[in-house]
């Protein structure tokens, strides 16, 4: 079946721009994240939306950063005034069941995002 | 703050060498751990999840170790292939939490 899409598969974009990023999820997984991967570092992340239930919000680096989810479907990660440190890439992934552990993560191909 | 780590943080190896690296983690209140394989340009893959003290499983060439009581695992590559070139990521579940906790990774090159 389908996996995890993400698009745009990469976006350039100058400085002080919003950005737009979309995550489709695999149908029937109930918990999406989001992560980025900056140059030279390991995968941070960001948010996790599980179902109807207020999304973790701890991982986003600042306000900036806010991302949506429609009932248990598409996510969208916007950035406001992109800065240079923005630059990453970006993966969403989604998981069958919230709160098992033992479910792994199925991962997007993610979003080059680079900030001139 | 839950803190996953993995070392080394790379590894260079000719073909046919047997390696292997390890993820350290905080074992109270853990769960389960993942283990992913990540490949230049491609998504993240599982290789496997592992909940159980002592467990151990075998996919190919590659095979995994979990001790919970000391908080550690082991992932074992048997005769290297330069197709096992990727960075390797490990991550921890917890009880008090729905998110991954994730290492920064091992990065694995072979040269043929």
């Amino acid at each position: 079946g389908a996996g995890v899409s993400q698009s745009p598969s990469n976006k350039v974009t100058e400085k002080g721009k919003d950005v737009e990023l979309r995550c489709d999820p695999i149908s029937g997984h109930t918990a999406l994240y989001w992560y980025r991967q900056r140059l030279g570092q390991g995968l941070e992340f960001l948010i996790y939306f599980q179902g109807n239930s207020a999304p973790d919000k701890s991982g986003l680096p600042s306000d900036r950063f806010s991302a949506e989810r429609t009932g248990e479907s598409v996510s969208t990660l916007t950035i406001q005034r992109t800065q240079q440190e923005d630059s990453a890439v970006y993966l969403c992934a989604s998981r069958p069941r919230a709160g098992s552990g033992d479910n792994e993560q199925f991962f997007g191909p993610g979003t080059r995002l680079t900030v001139l | 703050i839950l803190n996953v780590e993995q070392s080394p943080q790379s590894l260079h190896v000719q073909e046919g060498d047997s390696t292997n690296f390890t993820c350290s983690f905080p074992s109270s209140n853990f769960y389960a751990l993942h283990w992913y394989r990540w490949e230049t340009a491609k998504s993240p893959e599982a290789l496997f999840v592992m909940t159980l003290n002592g467990d151990e499983k075998k996919k190919g060439r590659i095979s995994a170790t979990l001790n919970t009581k000391e908080g550690y695992s082991y992932l074992y590559i048997k005769g290297s292939q330069p197709e096992d070139s990727a960075t390797y990521l490990c991550a921890c579940f917890y009880n008090q939490g729905g998110k991954l906790i994730f290492g920064q990774g091992t990065e694995l090159s072979v040269k043929p």
